[in-house]
């Protein structure tokens, strides 16, 4: 059964710092990997989908790695601000037909970025 | 072009009641699935619809059900409601089982 873990629960930093979040995931068979942002009593906002084959995703100020061999990945942001304040999620998608498109979360990491 | 489009936002039922939530998935998206979101338990999968057809389905009670129509919309039952119940459900659209989801702003149930 896959599990993911993300670390740290929790984050806070000052504007402008440069932050890495962690995303680590049991299974290696996996399609992808899905980065979302969810702000307080909303829906989640897909930020970068990275598929197995790739090592890495750019969006903005935004850089996502996937080390699909040791189960990880990474969500690199730069410059924080404090509109990226919200909690982020990772999520993976199990290889096979019978997996659908079924996505494992991990717990998330509530961002605070401190004017 | 529009996004993931759920109502309705809150609710608010009585134990015992059911409920029928409804996701209108992005135009051209044939896969939609439906996950419950809790402080306890996070995002846990609920089921998949994929062509009118459920392809996958997560560790819920048989009180939680749903079904697709033919234009893609989706709709999730939950009878006899408990107060274990209350939680945020999200619906995601994809276009098919590999590619990027999308998910709506979610439905807010409160069982009282």
């Amino acid at each position: 059964k896959q599990e993911v873990t993300q670390i740290p629960a929790a984050l806070s930093v000052p504007e402008g710092e440069n932050l890495v979040l962690n995303c680590s995931f049991t299974d290696s068979a996996i399609y992808n990997l899905q980065w979302f942002r969810q702000d307080p009593g909303k829906g989640l906002t897909s930020l970068l989908l990275i598929q197995s084959s790739q090592r890495e995703q750019t969006s903005g100020r935004l850089n996502a790695s996937l080390d699909k061999s040791s189960g990880r990945s990474t969500l690199y942001i730069a410059a924080s601000q404090p509109g990226d304040s919200a909690t982020y999620l990772c999520a993976v998608k199990g290889e096979g037909e019978t997996s659908g498109s079924r996505l494992t979360f991990g717990e998330g990491t509530q961002l605070t970025v401190n004017p | 072009k529009a996004g993931v489009t759920q109502t309705p936002r809150y609710l608010i039922k009585t134990r015992g009641q059911q409920v029928t939530l409804s996701c209108s998935p992005i135009s051209g998206h044939r896969s939609v699935s439906w996950y419950q979101q809790t402080p306890g338990q996070g995002l846990q999968f609920l089921f998949e619809y994929f062509s009118e057809t459920q392809r996958n389905k997560g560790n819920f009670p048989g009180r939680f059900s749903g079904r697709q129509f033919s234009n893609s919309r989706s709709e999730m039952n939950v009878s006899t409601l408990e107060l274990g119940d209350s939680a945020l459900y999200l619906c995601a659209s994809s276009y098919s089982s590999n590619t990027e989801a999308f998910f709506g702003q979610g439905t807010r149930l409160t069982v009282v």
